[in-house]
């Protein structure tokens, strides 16, 4: 069976653009969420979606936005890059997303200059 | 406050047993959560135990938890050099998890 699958695998972009990063669950799971990786430290959780409804939201910008699809895979969006938005940005999905495991995908490495 | 606290480096000779410890913050947390990150990987969830209990045994790892104190423990007997890696704790609030910065561990051969 295919573990989580996250597209692209690398990015880089420059100051004022929009990106879009993309994830597929495992199958059968409902629950996907999003986390930001900066060199050095822990994730930090982004969103998570569960049956296409935005269920938590982290301390980001409205400059982040996410949506999930009926078949369940999702696509994180990033307006208006800022340097500082370099970042491994990692997707997890789970069953039913409430207190599971949560099964994480290699990732995207953003680069922006 | 959120953080999950772990100390930063760990080194060990190969073959020695490895402690990587952890201090949590929310003793609602249901389950907590070790991970490994090796060099430009995604994490891999390497073991967890329910907050209902204070020792898990898997292989070479052992997971010992004190509500207490709120401090997790990650114990990796007859560690190899393929251990080396970062190993996250994290401690689960509703739908969504809280990581430590994680702990470096380099094995020596």
């Amino acid at each position: 069976d295919a573990g989580v699958t996250q597209s692209p695998t690398h990015l880089i972009k420059t100051r004022g653009q929009h990106v879009t990063l993309r994830c597929s669950p495992i199958s059968g799971h409902k629950s996907v969420s999003w986390y930001q990786q900066v060199l050095g430290q822990g994730p930090q959780f982004i969103f998570q979606y569960y049956e296409k409804e935005e269920r938590g939201r982290g301390n980001f910008p409205d400059r982040f936005s996410a949506r999930q699809f009926p078949n369940y895979s999702s696509e994180l969006n990033v307006n208006a890059l800022l340097l500082g938005d370099s970042a491994l940005y990692l997707c997890a999905s789970s069953l039913l997303g409430e207190n599971e495991k949560l099964f994480f995908g290699s990732g995207t490495q953003l680069s922006v200059l | 406050g959120e953080d999950v606290e772990q100390s930063l480096f760990l080194s060990v000779r190969e073959g020695d047993s490895s402690v990587i410890n952890c201090t949590y913050t929310d003793s609602s947390s249901t389950y907590l959560y070790w991970y490994k990150q090796e060099p430009g990987a995604g994490l891999q969830l390497l073991t967890y135990i329910f907050s209902n209990m204070d020792m898990k045994q898997d292989q070479r790892l052992t997971v010992l938890l004190n509500k207490k104190d709120k401090h997790l423990s990650l114990r990796i007997a007859d560690t190899q050099t393929g251990d080396s890696a970062i190993y996250f704790c994290a401690e689960s609030q509703g739908g969504k998890l809280i990581f430590g910065q994680g702990t470096e561990l380099s094995v020596k051969p």
